[in-house]
């Protein structure tokens, strides 16, 4: 079965600075998916990266990047120049390409972006 | 084009009644997905529907919780006899099949149970 860890609770960054949220998980699949989902306060999720487990390359998307290091099982998201509106909760979650491909998360990362 | 829609935005129940929530999927989506959110938890998967297939509820957590879909579209989750256990937020999401796609989720429906 997987599974997905987010061992930072709550984070803080001021506005402009870099931060990297954590997320290690556990699989014996060779193949799967790794996301990155942001929730603000209108509970509204939305995706915010995608990393496929046979691409090596990391995903990038402007300001949000991924380290994906496959063989340590971490899957970590960085946010550049951080602003106001990227205060939200975040969820790391992985995947397996199958019947399903129910989504399976971690327990979320409160991150405030301070001005 | 139009997101994902859920129904209620808010729910307060007394403690044993039965509620239905509902999810309108985005259009041509065959996937639906319905996810629970308990307080300081992260998602947890309850049920998929895909297009007539048999639906996959290893997820449900108790024979109280059930849901269905109408005509491939429309999905509705039932709890009955509720308890104050089932206070959260319920999830639905969408999305296209045959490859992991991005599931496009709805606002959700926050259920308090008293």
């Amino acid at each position: 079965a997987q599974t997905v860890t987010q061992s930072q609770p709550e984070m803080s960054v001021q506005e402009a600075e870099t931060v990297t949220l954590s997320c290690t998980y556990d699989t014996s699949e060779n193949n799967y998916y790794l996301f990155w989902y942001k929730q603000p306060p209108s509970r509204q999720m939305i995706l915010v990266i995608r990393q496929e487990a046979y691409k090596q390359q990391n995903a990038t998307e402007n300001r949000f990047s991924v380290n994906f290091q496959k063989a340590a099982k971490s899957f970590s998201l960085k946010i550049s120049d951080s602003q106001l509106g990227d205060t939200a909760m975040y969820f790391c979650a992985a995947a397996k390409p199958g019947a399903t491909n129910k989504l399976i998360f971690g327990t979320g990362t409160l991150l405030a972006v301070q001005p | 084009g139009a997101g994902v829609s859920q129904s209620p935005s808010n729910k307060v129940t007394e403690k044993g009644k039965d509620v239905e929530l509902r999810c309108d999927p985005i259009s041509g989506h065959t996937a639906l997905y319905w996810y629970r959110q308990s307080l300081g938890q992260g998602l947890e998967f309850l049920i998929y529907f895909q297009g007539n297939s048999a639906p996959d509820k290893s997820g449900l957590p108790s024979d109280r919780f059930s849901a269905e879909r109408t005509g491939g579209s429309v999905s509705t989750l039932t709890i009955q006899r509720t308890q104050q256990e089932d206070s959260a937020v319920y999830l639905c999401a969408s999305s296209l099949v045959g490859q992991v796609y991005e599931q496009y989720f709805g606002p959700g429906t926050r259920l308090t149970v008293t």
